[in-house]
């Protein structure tokens, strides 16, 4: 089956300072990718998202860098904040338009 | 405000008993979706429905099954075959999938676990 890999599976940062996590999928045919950001007890809400027809994306302090050759995409939280501790999810869209979700990592922004 | 609403929050399921879980949608959508959460694994899909009385096996639909009589209504039988139904099962939708890069909308999730 195929699958996206995600890293790592938690993630420690200082308030202020930048997270990444990182995604890598497998077919080429994958043509969307959003970034799902969770809460305890909640369900995931759409973060982010982009096309592999661009390179980058920025909407705040969320950027999503995409490299198609590589078959890999991260997210990049700039200024962490408290608020921003969460569990992280990222997808890829296959051709029968479902999305194939990666493990999650789980964020924590340390005050 | 328009959103989706999964009954109930928490549920018990005793050996041989089947539940069914509770999905509802004022959004218009026109697809919905299970899936399967646990801890440290991603979303696995169970069912999904494009349109109203359609429905499609996802990943992992065995001991699953669902209805779509109504465009707002997605309910989940969890029934007696699914040897290991403790998990946090979440219901979604969206526009319709092929219209473009349609976000998924999610509810707050049941829990279920075994008695």
């Amino acid at each position: 089956q195929q699958q996206v890999k995600q890293s790592p599976q938690s993630l420690i940062v200082q308030k202020g300072g930048i997270s990444i996590i990182n995604c890598a999928y497998e077919n080429t045919a994958f043509d969307y990718f959003p970034w799902y950001q969770q809460f305890p007890g909640k369900g995931p809400a759409l973060l982010i998202a982009i096309r592999p027809d661009v390179s980058e994306k920025k909407e705040g302090r969320f950027t999503i860098s995409f490299n198609k050759s590589a078959k890999q995409f991260s997210l990049h939280i700039m200024d962490s904040q408290p608020g921003d501790s969460a569990t992280y999810f990222c997808a890829s869209r296959g051709s029968n338009y479902q999305l194939i979700w990666g493990a999650g990592t789980k964020l924590i922004i340390k005050p | 405000d328009g959103g989706i609403t999964q009954s109930p929050k928490y549920l018990f399921r005793k050996e041989g008993q089947n539940v069914t879980l509770s999905c509802e949608q004022n959004l218009n959508h026109d697809a919905m979706y299970w899936y399967r959460q646990d801890p440290g694994q991603g979303l696995r899909l169970i069912y999904y429905s494009q349109i109203v009385n359609d429905f499609q096996k996802g990943d992992i639909a065995e001991g699953y099954s669902v209805s779509r009589e109504k465009k707002e209504s997605f309910p989940l039988t969890v029934t007696s075959a699914q040897k290991n139904p403790t998990a946090f099962y979440l219901c979604a939708s969206s526009m319709e999938a092929r219209r473009g890069n349609q976000p998924q909308h999610f509810g707050d999730g049941t829990r279920l676990s075994i008695l």
